[in-house]
């Protein structure tokens, strides 16, 4: 069974612009979690979806969204990119039901210039 | 609030024992998850109690006390390769995992 995939791995965008990454959950699974890793911060959390629908959200800026489709893949979206937004971004997928291991991604390595 | 306190960095002697300590606060609890991340890698799941008490897996054990909002993980015959970053996860009501800063464990020869 392939694992979570995010893409792209790396990106390097400019202040001011807006960056949009994707995630694949392992086949079967409906819910998809995002985090934000800094250095000083460690993992903080984003936003989940299940089956299209939010259904947690961290305490983060409207300035970050997400969307999941209906086949569970996942994007997020970053509008007005900002410096401290340089970070790994990660991705996990779970089975959503009740309470089940999360299976992380790669991440999605974003520096803000 | 939700709040999760581990040492920062701890050292170890390869061939020795460590346990790594996690107290706890959460709005609600679902159980408690314990990731591994090695730098530069993705996290990978290590253990998960829901109820009180040790599991044992391998090397690795993990032993939680839900009255006191604490728990803690235990490495045996520690090798070079578990020099990494340790993270504590309570899941709260709303089965959200919350995840800390971690312990970056050292491990030397």
């Amino acid at each position: 069974k392939a694992g979570v995939t995010q893409t792209p791995r790396y990106l390097i965008k400019t202040r001011g612009q807006q960056v949009t990454l994707s995630c694949s959950p392992i086949s079967g699974h409906r819910s998809v979690s995002w985090y934000q890793q800094t250095p000083g911060q460690g993992l903080q959390f984003l936003f989940e979806y299940f089956s299209e629908t939010q259904r947690n959200k961290g305490n983060f800026p409207g300035r970050f969204s997400g969307r999941q489709f209906s086949n569970s893949r996942s994007e997020m979206n970053v509008s007005t990119l900002e410096l401290g937004d340089s970070a790994l971004y990660l991705c996990a997928s779970r089975l959503g039901q009740g309470f089940d291991e999360q299976y992380f991604g790669p991440g999605t390595r974003l520096t803000v210039t | 609030g939700q709040n999760i306190d581990q040492p920062t960095e701890m050292t170890a002697t390869e061939g020795a024992i460590v346990q790594i300590n996690c107290t706890y606060q959460t709005s609600g609890f679902n159980g408690l998850f314990w990731y591994q991340q090695h730098a530069g890698e993705a996290p990978t799941f290590l253990s998960y109690n829901v109820l009180d008490g040790l599991e044992e897996k391998g090397r690795f054990s993990s032993f939680l006390s839900r009255s006191k909002g604490y728990s803690y993980l235990l490495l045996k015959e520690l090798q070079m390769k578990d020099s990494a970053s340790y993270l504590c996860s309570p899941g709260d009501s709303s089965y959200k995992l919350i995840f800390g800063s971690g312990t970056r464990l050292l491990v030397r020869p």
